[in-house]
């Protein structure tokens, strides 16, 4: 059993284009974040959501919109890709929010042509 | 405005010797500092992590130093084997946060 999963592994699209890529925990985690690594493999935190309230908004673009539905999924959508946007994109979860262990997913690789 | 500095960028050791991975941070309200291990298409994985109020923590065959006077901590792997082979990040975070700061990463091969 997966503990961090997301949805798709890889997501090939346009830009212009609006797309959702789903993560999901089975930890019981009261937290979970989104990172994104770069081509360089520089990983850069954008959110983190505990119980569902936002704790964690980095400069991001507010084409990025994250929703928390329930403290188990954190779901990141994106609107109007850009050819900027191509990354991996890795949802983590830790059980609290103060120097906690991350446990991360296997990442979802968005290229935007 | 790069807040952890990691070095080097890539190495390349034999099997059994001891790579030494470095980094540097900037932020003295830094409290607390885990390294990162991460394998190709996989996500980042907790290795090992250390508290400023010690200055050097054991697990297996991974070694963290610290020095907080120098704003300085460095991963020392013994006996590497080549599934050490992976990238590995250091980071850093303060009090009331999870908000890890992550270093550019290290390549690191181990050659059998």
């Amino acid at each position: 059993d997966t503990a961090v999963s997301q949805t798709p592994k890889y997501l090939v699209t346009q830009m212009g284009n609006d797309k959702s890529i789903k993560c999901e925990q089975n930890l019981g985690h009261d937290t979970m974040y989104w990172y994104k690594q770069d081509s360089k493999k520089f990983l850069k935190i954008m959110f983190s959501y505990n119980n569902k309230e936002l704790i964690i908004n980095e400069t991001v673009p507010n084409r990025f919109s994250p929703k928390s539905p329930d403290k188990a999924h954190l779901n990141l959508h994106i609107n109007s890709l850009e050819l900027g946007d191509s990354a991996v994109y890795f949802c983590a979860s830790s059980q609290g929010t103060v120097n906690e262990k991350l446990f991360f997913g296997s990442g979802t690789q968005l290229s935007v042509l | 405005q790069q807040q952890v500095k990691q070095s080097p960028q890539s190495l390349i050791v034999q099997k059994g010797g001891i790579p030494i991975i470095n980094c540097a941070y900037e932020n003295t309200a830094f409290d607390y500092f885990p390294w990162y291990q991460q394998f190709p298409g996989k996500g980042p994985a907790l290795l090992i992590a250390i508290r400023p109020d010690v200055s050097e923590k054991k697990e297996g065959r991974f070694t963290i130093s610290f020095n907080k006077s120098a704003k300085q901590f460095s991963l020392h792997i013994m006996d590497s084997q080549p599934g050490d082979s992976a990238t590995y990040f250091c980071a850093a975070s303060r009090g009331a946060t999870n908000k890890l700061i992550f270093g550019t990463g290290t390549l690191l091969a181990v050659q059998p």
